[in-house]
């Protein structure tokens, strides 16, 4: 059974960083892709960023260009979500997502990161 | 970046009635799909590549369109139907999500 499972998430300052992981298990972690969706109650649902199945290829959202890194350990079945610089406007839940193609197979249970003062 | 615009934004159908879901693209994209998140939970995958369904969806549900038009349709709503379903591309970086269409049982 494929399971993702986030952690990481909590309580920050605005400037502040945090790391979210995803542990994830039940398939073949290395051949595939994998990606970071988050959601809001006004702006609904939004692609983060993608990472490619051995990790040189990455994409973003341009709201989150150079503060936000996506990594992944493939010796460990885990991918990161590193966030610096981190602002009001992403405080969100975020979703951990193996990607099928163009689109999201699976999806974890969401971890929620509260950017306030 | 393409635009995703759902309609209707809500709607509320009885048990039996066929319910259909509409998604516009700013821009033509290849290929729609589709999601269902209930309360509390999160996105499912529902519909792939337009008109397949992903593992475990009921065969009342089906999707269609190409181009700027997509649809997705429920033959006879059932009570677990109730859900809020939402469409996404990735024809053109950035990938999109429609902002959603709420399905209520009358």
């Amino acid at each position: 059974e494929v399971q993702l499972v986030e952690s990481g998430g909590g309580l920050v300052q605005p400037g502040r960083s945090l790391k979210l992981s995803c542990a994830a298990s039940g398939f073949t972690f290395s051949n595939y892709g994998m990606a970071w969706v988050r959601q809001t109650p006004t702006k609904g649902l939004e692609w983060v960023a993608s990472i490619s199945t051995g990790g040189g290829n990455t994409y973003y959202r341009d709201s989150v260009k150079g503060r936000f890194t996506i990594s992944r350990d493939n010796a460990k079945n885990t991918q990161y979500l590193q966030m610096d610089s981190l602002r009001s406007e992403d405080t969100a839940t975020y979703y951990c997502a193996r990607l099928r193609g163009h689109w999201f197979a699976y999806w974890g249970q969401g971890t929620l990161v509260t950017v306030s003062s | 970046e393409i635009v995703l615009t759902q309609s209707p934004t809500t709607i509320a159908a009885s048990p039996g009635e066929k319910v259909t879901i509409t998604c516009r693209a700013s821009s033509s994209v290849s290929y729609m799909y589709w999601y269902q998140q209930k309360p509390g939970a999160s996105p499912k995958p529902w519909i792939y590549d337009t008109s397949k369904l992903a593992s475990g969806v009921p065969n009342r549900f089906s999707g269609s369109g190409s181009g700027t038009s997509y649809s997705l349709t429920i033959n006879t709503m059932e009570t677990e139907d109730a859900a809020t379903y939402y469409c996404q591309q990735w024809s053109s970086t950035p990938l999109t999500f429609g902002s959603g269409t709420k399905l209520e049982i009358k």
